[in-house]
């Protein structure tokens, strides 16, 4: 079954510090994943996708096939990436995109 | 000008009330999505269209119908509105299925 677990509810750090999302997911298929950001009062934005291998805003996520994860990570937080972070794996089988529970990153200053 | 625009953006009606929310995209995107987040925050597909054509229906009660008049539209009506219907509704759209989907500011609806 397709499946996307994000273990944490509440990451918290200070600014500057590192930051690491955590997320697995469970297919057998070949995954297409994808970090979603949900800042306060806005709407789910798509931050970026494994496909594209690129660096949005400093996060940058790699897909690990063997431990199946696309751990989202930044080296040094900002305040300003305070948000609700969702990853979500696509199916082209399902044709669905399956969200996790979604972690919310404090940076605190 | 706004990609996916949803309205109302807030909700309060009865139990018992019939009501609809409605979404449109002005992207020229073939498929449309409506997501259903808890109060847990928690994210789940409830129907996808593509080019006005019902694809995904996930385990949702057929309270909830959506209905797509064309590519640009999918709206969801639903009867007999239920205290657990209560969540923020979202809508959204996508070139191709798996696309990056670009999302609607959410309609939150609370049923009193």
């Amino acid at each position: 079954a397709q499946r996307v677990t994000q273990p944490e509810k509440l990451l918290s750090v200070f600014k500057g510090a590192p930051v690491e999302l955590k997320c697995n997911y469970s297919y057998s298929g070949s995954p297409e994943l994808f970090w979603y950001v949900q800042y306060s009062r806005q709407r789910l934005q798509l931050l970026l996708r494994h496909i594209s291998r690129e660096s949005i805003k400093g996060f940058t996520a790699d897909l690990n096939k063997g431990e199946t994860s696309f751990h989202l990570k930044k080296p040094f937080a900002q305040e300003e990436d305070s948000a609700m972070y969702y990853c979500a794996h696509g199916s082209s089988n399902t044709g669905k995109l399956i969200f996790g529970q979604g972690t919310t990153l404090q940076v605190k200053p | 000008d706004t990609a996916v625009s949803q309205t109302p953006k807030y909700l309060v009606t009865q139990m018992g009330n019939d009501k609809s929310i409605k979404c449109e995209q002005n992207l020229g995107h073939d498929t449309m999505y409506w997501y259903k987040q808890d109060s847990k925050k928690f994210l789940k597909i409830m129907f996808s269209y593509n080019n006005k054509e019902l694809i995904i229906n996930e385990t949702v009660p057929n309270r909830f119908s959506p209905k797509s008049p064309d590519k640009a539209h999918l709206n969801l009506h639903i009867n007999s509105l239920e205290l657990g219907d209560s969540a923020v509704y979202f809508c959204a759209s996508s070139q191709r299925e798996l696309d990056g989907y670009t999302f609607g500011s959410g309609t939150r609806l609370t049923v009193v």
